[in-house]
């Protein structure tokens, strides 16, 4: 149990459907983080969360993407219409400080077919 | 910019045989780096990280990093590796900015 739940663990779905990812992190922790991790790649960052602020969103974070945390506690992750190259784990992290370092959930595997 | 590389893909080891798993970071400010180790089908495990003082780290189920300023490195060691050590791990480094910056992974294959 790493403290963070993400869910689903799995999502297979067709290009062009809509599909949104949950994680709910340790509530003392302030900061969330939400990754992408391709196979054989290192995590690449994709949005982070204070609180409820989202304060930073990487430019791999296209119009497509949309990530939300109300009032500071869990995080939705919705991708629309879908694309093959969307197919990738996606990891939600946690951290109280900026140098605690990250406390991560299991991820999210999206495969789109 | 802050870079992260991990110089070896994947690292073949025999059982119970040390190991060094490379890392090299860029930055220009302030650092601080960590090691993490990620089992299949599984989220990202934290096994030490650096901050400041010392500069040999001592984490989780015996791995240690020596962080050395001058060759911008941060090397993960193991003196005995175990079966279940097989993993990918993954070098990460922060610094003025609020998220990690993670190298490509190092694949270590323990062979009996």
């Amino acid at each position: 149990d790493t403290g963070v739940s993400q869910n689903p663990r799995h999502k297979i779905t067709k290009r062009g459907q809509n599909v949104t990812f949950r994680c709910d992190p340790i509530s003392e922790h302030n900061r969330l983080y939400w990754y992408r991790q391709t196979l054989g790649q290192g995590p690449e960052f994709l949005t982070y969360f204070q609180n409820e602020a989202q304060l930073e969103k990487s430019r791999l974070l296209s119009d497509r993407f949309s990530a939300e945390r109300p009032k500071g506690s869990f995080s939705t992750l919705e991708i629309q219409r879908t694309e093959q190259g969307d197919s990738a784990m996606y990891l939600c992290a946690n951290s109280p400080s900026a140098n605690y370092g990250y406390t991560f959930g299991s991820g999210t595997r999206l495969t789109v077919v | 910019a802050q870079s992260v590389t991990q110089l070896d893909s994947q690292v073949p080891v025999f059982e119970e045989a040390p190991v060094e798993l490379r890392c090299n970071y860029s930055s220009s400010v302030s650092v601080y780096l960590f090691w993490y180790v990620q089992y299949p089908n599984q989220g990202l495990q934290l096994l030490l990280k650096y901050l400041s003082g010392s500069t040999l780290v001592k984490g989780i189920n015996g791995f240690e990093a020596e962080f050395n300023k001058s060759q911008t490195s941060f090397h993960l060691r193991k003196p005995s590796v175990h079966i279940s050590d097989t993993a990918e791990y993954f070098c990460a480094g922060g610094g003025a900015g609020n998220m990690l910056t993670f190298g490509g992974g190092t694949r270590l294959m323990v062979k009996p």
